[in-house]
């Protein structure tokens, strides 16, 4: 299957500082990703799609000023959590839809951002 | 709203048996139905995709079926290996949603027993 990838897979920063994940499609191409944030045992929550050439677009109660989010080719979407307190520490996920349009979803490995 | 409810938190079988695992759903019938594995500190794995209109599919050892009267979807692993251990997650697509809109359940914790 596709593969997505992610970098980094763990950070941890000061309060206050800004933090850049990258997300990526290795072998296909996406004009849509999507952004996920997932809590101990709790569900994955799509924070935000992310269009290639376009704005992103974001969920409910999903702060845009906060969550930065860059569709820079279409192979390369980053989401820059800015301003980053303790409660933004989570595990970060990108996914990546099917190419033509299927169902599946391409998942990458996750970004586990700790902040102190 | 839509909800989605995975109905064990952790479930514990001795290898070689079935694991059942069940995902419920709130409201109108998801366009499908997803099953992931997830495994510590991973991105979920797509393991396989129901339609509205299908009631049962199967790949190699896993089996999920959809029970749109019940509101219930079933995944099952038979002859459960120590390697099936990880978390398996359900998640929906309602009609109107975006392909990536995902619906997501808390997932159930698999521990196969040798």
């Amino acid at each position: 299957g596709a593969v997505v990838s992610q970098h980094p897979s763990r950070v941890i920063c000061k309060s206050g500082t800004s933090v850049k994940i990258e997300c990526r499609s290795l072998d296909f191409q996406a004009t849509t990703m999507f952004w996920y944030r997932q809590f101990p045992k709790k569900s994955l929550m799509l924070m935000a799609t992310s269009n290639e050439g376009s704005k992103a677009t974001y969920e409910q109660g999903v702060e845009k000023d906060k969550f930065l989010i860059n569709h820079a080719s279409l192979t390369l979407s980053t989401l820059t959590v800015t301003s980053a307190h303790p409660e933004d520490s989570s595990f970060y996920i990108c996914s990546a839809p099917e190419a033509g349009g299927g169902n599946e979803q391409f998942f990458g490995p996750g970004t586990r951002l700790t902040v102190l | 709203s839509q909800k989605i409810e995975q109905n064990s938190e952790a479930l514990n079988i001795q290898e070689g048996k079935t694991a059942t695992l069940t995902c419920n759903y709130t409201n109108y019938s998801p366009a499908y139905l997803q099953w992931y594995r997830q495994d510590p500190g991973r991105g979920p794995v797509f393991l396989l995709l129901i339609r509205e209109n299908e009631k049962e599919k199967r790949k190699e050892r896993l089996k999920v079926t959809f029970d749109t009267t019940l509101k219930q979807s079933l995944f099952h692993i038979t002859a459960s290996q120590p390697a099936d251990s990880a978390t398996y997650l359900c998640a929906l697509v309602w009609y109107g949603g975006s392909q990536g809109n995902l619906i997501f359940g808390k997932g159930t914790k698999l521990s196969v027993k040798p």
